[in-house]
């Protein structure tokens, strides 16, 4: 099957420093990547979606600037949080829809955990 | 009132019991309906997937889709300790790049 990476697993960064988290897709191609952020004990919730070659959509409320989305490579999307905050630690998912034959199954990477201290 | 409702559980049953587990929705464009298996601290696992309605059976799983009640469910036969993970149902709109729309994700233990 499918197999989505991300990197790193956790983190923990100090109050107003930056974090890179990478999705990768490892056996295939991903036009299209989604970042998801999850609390605990509560769903995913869409935060924006990054198209390989374009700049990302994010949805309502998340703001832009505060988390950049590159998605430099059909295989590797990044999600950089700026100027972090307590606020923001919560546990970072990405996933990558299936180029092959226009399917529509989304698959997942193991997530990240983000801690700021 | 949420696109996806999903009783939140916890739901807590004996090993080699069924399992039903629902989401109901109220965007009729849904058209793919997917459940995903989650373990704590892990990412989700795509379990089962339908197009539009009736059933799909994968071993163990089935998956049911009513669009005319707007209703999904997954039943899980024989459940095992191992089966214990938030169950979450997802469901995107015909058309799109799948953009997921989640419910909130049934917690499930299957108890010896």
């Amino acid at each position: 099957g499918a197999v989505v990476s991300q990197h790193p697993s956790r983190v923990i960064c100090k109050s107003g420093t930056s974090v890179k988290i990478e999705c990768r897709s490892l056996d295939f191609q991903a036009t299209t990547m989604f970042w998801y952020r999850q609390f605990p004990k509560q769903s995913l919730m869409l935060m924006a979606t990054s198209n390989e070659g374009s700049k990302a959509t994010y949805e309502q409320g998340v703001e832009k600037d505060k988390f950049l989305i590159n998605h430099a490579s059909l295989t590797l999307s990044t999600l950089t949080v700026t100027s972090a905050h307590p606020e923001d630690s919560s546990f970072y998912i990405c996933s990558a829809n299936s180029r092959a034959g226009g399917s529509y199954e989304q698959y997942f990477g193991p997530g990240t955990r983000l801690t700021v201290t | 009132q949420k696109e996806v409702e999903q009783d939140p559980g916890p739901l807590s049953v004996p090993e080699g019991a069924i399992v039903s587990l629902n989401c109901t929705y109220s965007n009729s464009a849904f058209q793919y309906f997917m459940w995903y298996r989650q373990y704590s601290r892990k990412g989700p696992e795509l379990l089962m997937y339908t197009y539009s309605s009736g059933n799909k059976e994968d071993g163990r799983f089935t998956a049911q889709v009513d669009k005319s009640s707007k209703y999904i469910s997954l039943f899980i036969r024989d459940s095992q300790p191992s089966d214990s993970a938030t169950y979450l149902c997802a469901m995107t709109h015909t058309g799109t790049a799948s953009k997921l729309t989640f419910g909130t994700g049934t917690r499930l233990q299957v108890t010896l």
